[in-house]
């Protein structure tokens, strides 16, 4: 069964540090791995996904992830973290043998500290 | 372009009654998907259309939720007899290729 787990709850970080949220993910065939973020009031908004090729995936708003396959991992990344950037994001995957359902994790708030 | 819409935003109503939630996707997205979310909790998949078809409905949690998208566009989600337990965030997404691309959201209070 497909399952994603983002192991932090919330993640603080200093304006102008980088971060890292941290998802890794179960899937049965090979994966189809993305990030969104959800502001306050508003809906899901897409920030980047890895389908193949290379490894790290730049997106949205200065953001990139690293697939890393033996550790089954797709971690969010941005080097200089804004205050701005404080949201709940969502990790999520799709079994990229046909079956187009995305299974979430429970999402990590990021707060981010003038 | 415009972005996926739904309405209405917010529906309150009473345990018993039935809703209808709509989704308005982006023009010419062939997916459709519905999302329920609970609070604290990431999305979790309903049930999926490709067209008018509805090729997944696994993630319906009992017969009286339902949906349809009837020409291919838009899509209805309908939940009967509504029950508090059914209070939620209901996401709508449509895609094109392996995107999806979320609306706003539909929040129902069942009292």
């Amino acid at each position: 069964a497909q399952s994603v787990a983002q192991p932090e709850d919330q993640v603080n970080v200093a304006e102008g540090n980088p971060l890292t949220v941290k998802c890794t993910y179960s899937v049965s065939g090979n994966p189809y791995l993305f990030w969104y973020v959800q502001y306050p009031n508003r809906g899901l908004q897409f920030l980047l996904k890895y389908i193949t090729g290379d490894n790290l995936v730049k997106g949205s708003y200065g953001f990139e992830a690293e697939f890393n396959k033996s550790q089954t991992s797709f971690h969010l990344k941005k080097p200089s973290a804004l205050v701005s950037d404080s949201a709940l994001y969502f990790c999520a995957v799709r079994d990229g043998g046909g079956y187009n359902k995305l299974i979430f994790g429970a999402g990590t708030r990021l707060a981010v500290h003038p | 372009g415009a972005g996926v819409s739904q309405s209405p935003r917010y529906k309150v109503t009473k345990r018993g009654q039935d809703v209808a939630l709509r989704c308005d996707p982006i023009s010419g997205h062939v997916s459709l998907y519905w999302y329920r979310q609970a609070l604290g909790q990431g999305p979790e998949f309903l049930t999926y259309f490709n067209y008018e078809a509805q090729q997944d409905k696994s993630g319906l949690p009992n017969d009286r939720f339902s949906a349809e998208r009837p020409e291919g566009s838009i899509s209805t989600l309908t939940i009967q007899r509504t029950e508090q337990r059914d209070s939620a965030m209901y996401r709508c997404a449509s895609s094109q290729g392996e995107t999806q691309y979320f609306g706003p959201g539909t929040r129902l209070l069942v009292l």
